[in-house]
């Protein structure tokens, strides 16, 4: 069963670009969580979403950012216009179920650098 | 809004002692989970352990093993016997109940020397 798998590991943009984060669940998982983690800092909870729903975007940037999770296929985490502060490592993580009696297993990540 | 805090930016100890990491939270609520996070410079978020706030005793795994005190919201790490491979970041973090996205502290960077 392989586990929680994102790409890609180190993505390079240029200010203004479109990045696009994947993230493929671990098999059987239906809920996924993206977060982000700023260098020397904790992980930030950005969106929970489970298939072809958005179920918390609390800690979603207003703008410029986007997630969603389709029936088939990976959960896309897409970042519109890229600015340098948007440099970060975007992480990924999915349960089965939503919290309950379990926790969430997390992929490796991804760097994006803006540049 | 749940809050988790970190007050230890940084910590070492050395090869073979103990050392405890410290973590509170701020909650509202009755149920919740606690967990423990290691993140090497790999950066793979990897779960050391867990804990639910309905259970009186103190989770343990192997050389790892908290003190929760629920009425304080203090849920602290303690490493025994540390290893040279502990060296890492921990993160101390808090889900709610049937909701899975799980809040984080700060950090605390942790120097296993030899």
């Amino acid at each position: 069963n392989a586990g929680v798998m994102q790409n890609p590991r180190h993505l390079v943009r240029r200010r203004g670009q479109e990045a696009r984060l994947r993230c493929s669940p671990m098999k059987g998982h239906s809920h996924v969580y993206w977060y982000r983690q700023l260098p020397e800092e904790g992980l930030k909870f950005m969106v929970y979403l489970q298939k072809e729903n958005i179920i918390d975007e609390s800690g979603m940037p207003k703008e410029r950012f986007s997630a969603e999770f389709p029936k088939e296929g990976p959960s896309i985490l897409r970042i519109q216009q890229v600015v340098r502060g948007d440099s970060a490592a975007y992480f990924c993580a999915s349960s089965p179920m939503g919290g309950l009696y379990t926790e969430a297993f997390f992929g490796q990540g991804t760097r994006l650098t803006v540049v | 809004a749940q809050t988790v805090t970190q007050s230890q930016p940084e910590m070492s100890v050395q090869e073979a002692e103990t050392v405890t990491l410290s973590c509170t939270y701020d909650t509202s609520e009755n149920n919740y989970y606690l967990f423990w996070y290691k993140q090497p410079p790999s950066r793979q978020m990897i779960l050391v352990i867990r804990q639910e706030a309905y259970k009186q005793q103190n989770a343990t795994e192997n050389r790892f093993s908290v003190n929760f005190q629920k009425a304080a919201k203090s849920f602290s790490l303690k490493i025994s016997d540390s290893q040279l491979g502990d060296t890492a970041m921990y993160f101390c973090a808090f889900m709610k109940q049937l909701k899975g996205d799980m809040r984080f502290g700060a950090g605390t960077r942790l120097t296993v020397k030899p």
